[in-house]
């Protein structure tokens, strides 16, 4: 298996611009989880799903943050509009039931 | 509130001396499940070791132990004969009932030659 997919790797962008971060989650995997990392508050959960259906969201920092999963194998975390204070490392994880989380590579957003 | 609490911010330690990273939780949840991840300056998350909350015995992992006491709420990490390669930033996670896994907010460790 290939492993959890993001993408993109990297991502450069200016204030007020919408931005779009991609996961493919480990095939099989009913679980998937949206983390932010920061120096100063660590890996912050922001929304998981289970069998595609958000049932967490208490992490979303604002309205300007949404996530769709609308397929097994597809999710989104989408800013609109874009701040530098959303500047972080962005991870997707999947895992199946009881089982440990495997990450994907992280998305690295920088919003000037 | 912070459900998992590691309290060290930074360590430093030398090369071939034992490591214990520290980690607090709280939960209410009977059923529940303690990780430790590991993240090397390049910045990927790896999986070291899982001890579940009706474990026996702490979980072992080669150089990787958990120090699991229920009562205390404690699930520290032990690193045994560290190594140059042992520098990176900890993270201590858990998953409460069968859902969400969240995190502490990590240790860096040095390893010192």
């Amino acid at each position: 298996d290939a492993g959890v997919i993001q993408s993109p790797r990297h991502e450069v962008t200016e204030m007020g611009q919408e931005v779009t971060l991609r996961c493919k989650p480990i095939s099989g995997h009913d679980y998937l989880f949206w983390y932010r990392q920061t120096m100063m508050r660590g890996l912050e959960l922001l929304i998981y799903f289970n069998n595609n259906v958000p049932i967490d969201d208490s992490g979303m920092p604002e309205d300007r943050f949404s996530a769709k999963m609308p397929n097994a194998s597809f999710s989104t975390l989408k800013i609109q509009p874009s701040e530098p204070r959303d500047s972080a490392v962005y991870f997707c994880a999947s895992r199946h039931y009881n089982e440990k989380l495997f990450f994907g590579s992280g998305t690295q957003l920088s919003v000037l | 509130a912070q459900k998992i609490t590691q309290t060290q911010p930074g360590m430093f330690v030398q090369e071939k001396e034992a490591v214990t990273l520290d980690c607090t939780y709280d939960t209410s949840d009977p059923s529940y499940g303690l990780f430790w991840y590991k993240q090397p300056s390049s910045g990927e998350m790896i999986f070291l070791i899982y001890q579940g909350s009706y474990d026996q015995q702490n979980a072992t992992e080669g150089r990787y132990s958990l120090n699991f006491q229920k009562a205390r709420k404690s699930a520290n990490l032990v690193i045994s004969a560290s190594q140059l390669g042992d520098s990176a930033m900890y993270f201590c996670a858990m998953r409460e009932g069968d859902d969400k896994i969240i995190f502490g907010k990590g240790t860096r460790l040095h390893i010192l030659p």
